[in-house]
């Protein structure tokens, strides 16, 4: 069975403080992963697709990174305004197109 | 810069009672889908929609819902008699070709049934 595992639960860092979010899955061949952003009480919002091990994606303080097992959501000199849940989602190989997520790392960063 | 649109933002309903969530999906896209999350619950897949047809569906997914295209831009999911259990946040999604292009989400309709 397809599997999609995030950690840790909770992130809280300090503005400015560096840290990775991870995300790892069990596919029979995975077809790609995605990254999105979650805001409280808001629809996840698009961040990065990656579709092969050693793919990475850069979008401002955030890069993603896969591997054959995981993928790393780093953050760089994180600002509050990155507070947020991250989510991971596979997409199931039986499938086209159906989305499994991971229960997400919630981020708070503090000023 | 294009979006999905859903209304209403929340919807309190009676137990027992239907109720329609509506969405407007991005213009070109060609895929639809609805996933819901429970109140501090993982995003879960429900139905997808192509070609006028339910693609595919999950277990939750019962006779009690359905999902419907009425005309050329809106996407339906009814929930014939809503369950207690029915209460979460339903999102409708849409991407513009099969395979591994992202999906773009709406905000979502909070749905609370009493």
């Amino acid at each position: 069975e397809d599997q999609v595992t995030q950690s840790p639960e909770a992130l809280r860092l300090q503005e400015g403080e560096s840290s990775s979010l991870n995300c790892s899955y069990t596919v029979s061949g995975l077809r790609g992963l995605f990254w999105y952003r979650q805001d409280p009480g808001k629809g996840p919002e698009f961040l990065f697709t990656l579709y092969s091990a050693g793919e990475e994606k850069e979008k401002e303080r955030l890069k993603a990174t896969l591997t054959k097992k995981e993928s790393f959501l780093h953050i760089t000199a994180p600002k509050p305004e990155d507070s947020a849940t991250y989510l991971c989602a596979v997409p199931l190989i039986a499938s086209g197109s159906r989305l499994t997520f991971g229960e997400g790392t919630q981020l708070t960063v503090n000023p | 810069e294009p979006e999905v649109t859903q209304t209403p933002s929340h919807q309190v309903t009676q137990m027992g009672q239907e109720v329609i969530l509506r969405c407007v999906p991005i213009s070109n896209h060609l895929y639809f889908y609805w996933y819901r999350q429970i109140l501090g619950q993982k995003v879960e897949f429900l139905v997808s929609f192509y070609n006028n047809e339910i693609s595919e569906k999950s277990e939750i997914f019962d006779d009690q819902f359905s999902v419907e295209r009425p005309d050329g831009s809106n996407f339906t999911l009814k929930i014939r008699s809503t369950k207690l259990e029915d209460s979460a946040m339903y999102f409708c999604a849409s991407r513009n070709r099969q395979g591994l292009t992202e999906a773009f989400f709406g905000q979502g309709t909070r749905l609370t049934v009493v």
